[in-house]
């Protein structure tokens, strides 16, 4: 089955630097990349997600990059500010193969320092 | 708002005491998923139904069991927890096929086992 691994398990940043997870699949049928932001106690929710199809993508201060020959993706936060300060996930799913069952990173705790 | 509302948010339980989580949704998705989450780590699926088909994961304890009277219910029964199933316990939902597995999490059911 489908391995992810993520790193760093934590981080901390200055207000105003960038921070940057990356993971890595195993997979090589694994064509939809989420990730999930979880605050404390609260719920993961998406934040950004790529397509196999397309090496880049950016939302405003977060964008995410894709190397499918190196079966690795990459989540960027420029500006980082204090509200950022969460654990995100990165997931990896194969569309269209029984319900597109996605497989979870082990998280990075991201901290922000005023 | 459309949402997944999760039941209860805190369930206190004694060891051996059955426990039902309850999870609904208004987005007439038709994949819901059971996650259960422990301190500090990414969710682990435990299964899912993909309509009225039931998706068991091979690593999923028979002691947890699941419901889907319905599109918009599901149900997580845990027989006899043990000290080891005190989790945050998520249901999420998707809908396929549309390309991608978007997950939307409820608020999640924090299970103590006593």
């Amino acid at each position: 089955g489908e391995n992810v691994e993520q790193h760093p398990s934590t981080l901390s940043v200055q207000e105003g630097d960038s921070a940057v997870i990356k993971c890595t699949y195993s997979d090589s049928a694994s064509n939809y990349f989420p990730w999930y932001k979880q605050e404390l106690g609260k719920r993961p929710q998406l934040i950004i997600d790529i397509r196999s199809n397309v090496g880049e993508k950016k939302d405003q201060r977060i964008a995410v990059t894709l190397n499918k020959t190196a079966k690795h993706f990459s989540l960027h936060i420029t500006e980082t500010q204090p509200e950022d300060s969460a654990v995100y996930f990165c997931a990896a799913s194969i569309k269209g193969t029984n319900a597109g069952k996605s497989t979870f990173g082990d998280g990075t705790t991201l901290t922000v320092k005023p | 708002d459309a949402m997944v509302i999760q039941n209860p948010r805190y369930q206190v339980t004694q060891f051996g005491k059955p426990v039902t989580l309850s999870c609904s949704q208004t987005l007439n998705h038709n994949v819901m998923y059971w996650y259960q989450q422990k301190s500090s780590q990414a969710p682990k699926l435990l299964f899912h139904y993909y309509d009225k088909d039931f998706n068991n994961e091979a690593d999923t304890p028979d002691n947890f069991q699941s419901r889907r009277p319905n599109t918009s219910f599901c149900f997580l029964d845990i027989r006899s927890p043990g000290l080891g199933d005190a989790a945050m316990y998520l249901c999420a939902t998707s809908f396929r096929p549309s390309g991608a597995n978007v997950l939307t999490f409820g608020a999640g059911s924090r299970l103590t086992v006593l």
